[in-house]
């Protein structure tokens, strides 16, 4: 079956603009994760989304940063203001049920570059 | 608050055992995995450990975990080329909580 799917796969932007990023987890899966990965460093946690409770946001690196999952599916990630810091590479994982002793599946990545 | 961490760069020999040491932080840590992630591909979980479990194998991977130390290693025997990749080690209290990665050990298996 399908796994979980991202969009874009490239993002060059200018710093300043704002840039929205999609992520489609596995049919059924009921968590969702956001991370980031930037060059030579591990994986940042971002937000956590399960079912319908309010999403762990403590991971966002500050207020430009912010998501949202409408119907408990689909995933938005959206950067205000970009900066060059941004640049990264952002990854998109689900579960079926949020259980640590899940495997989160990860998405190829959105590599996201600012100028 | 919590960290991981994980010497970044490791290589070994073909046909040699590997052996990627992770230490974390969180004594309150429940579930301790580690992950892999090949070049141009996303990342994959290999295995996951309980804190009340010393030692899981599967097949060519063991996991040890000194909680005392609170340090968790990945061997992989007889290790091939396919193996090459960069190895992440990431714990979790619990469902409700984040996962935390480490930043990954480069594992580089010479022929």
């Amino acid at each position: 079956g399908a796994g979980v799917s991202q969009s874009p796969s490239n993002k060059v932007t200018e710093k300043g603009k704002d840039v929205e990023l999609r992520c489609d987890p596995i049919s059924g899966h009921t968590a969702l994760y956001w991370y980031r990965q930037s060059l030579g460093q591990g994986l940042e946690f971002l937000i956590y989304f399960q079912g319908n409770s309010a999403p762990d946001k403590s991971g966002l690196p500050s207020d430009r940063f912010s998501a949202e999952r409408t119907g408990g599916s689909v995933s938005t990630l959206t950067i205000q203001r970009t900066q060059q810091e941004d640049s990264a590479v952002y990854l998109c994982a689900s579960s079926p049920g949020g259980l640590a002793e899940e495997t989160q599946y990860f998405g190829p990545g959105t590599r996201l570059l600012v100028l | 608050g919590e960290d991981v961490e994980q010497s970044l760069f490791l290589s070994v020999r073909e046909g040699d055992s590997s052996v990627i040491n992770c230490t974390y932080t969180d004594s309150s840590s429940t579930y301790l995995y580690w992950y892999k992630q090949e070049p141009g591909a996303g990342l994959q979980l290999l295995t996951y450990i309980f804190s009340n479990m010393d030692m899981k194998q599967d097949q060519r991977l063991t996991v040890l975990l000194n909680k005392k130390d609170k340090h968790l290693s990945l061997r992989i025997a007889d290790t091939q080329t396919g193996d090459s990749a960069i190895y992440f080690c990431a714990e979790r209290e619990t469902s409700y909580d984040k996962v935390i990665f480490g930043p990954g050990t480069s594992l580089s298996v010479i022929p």
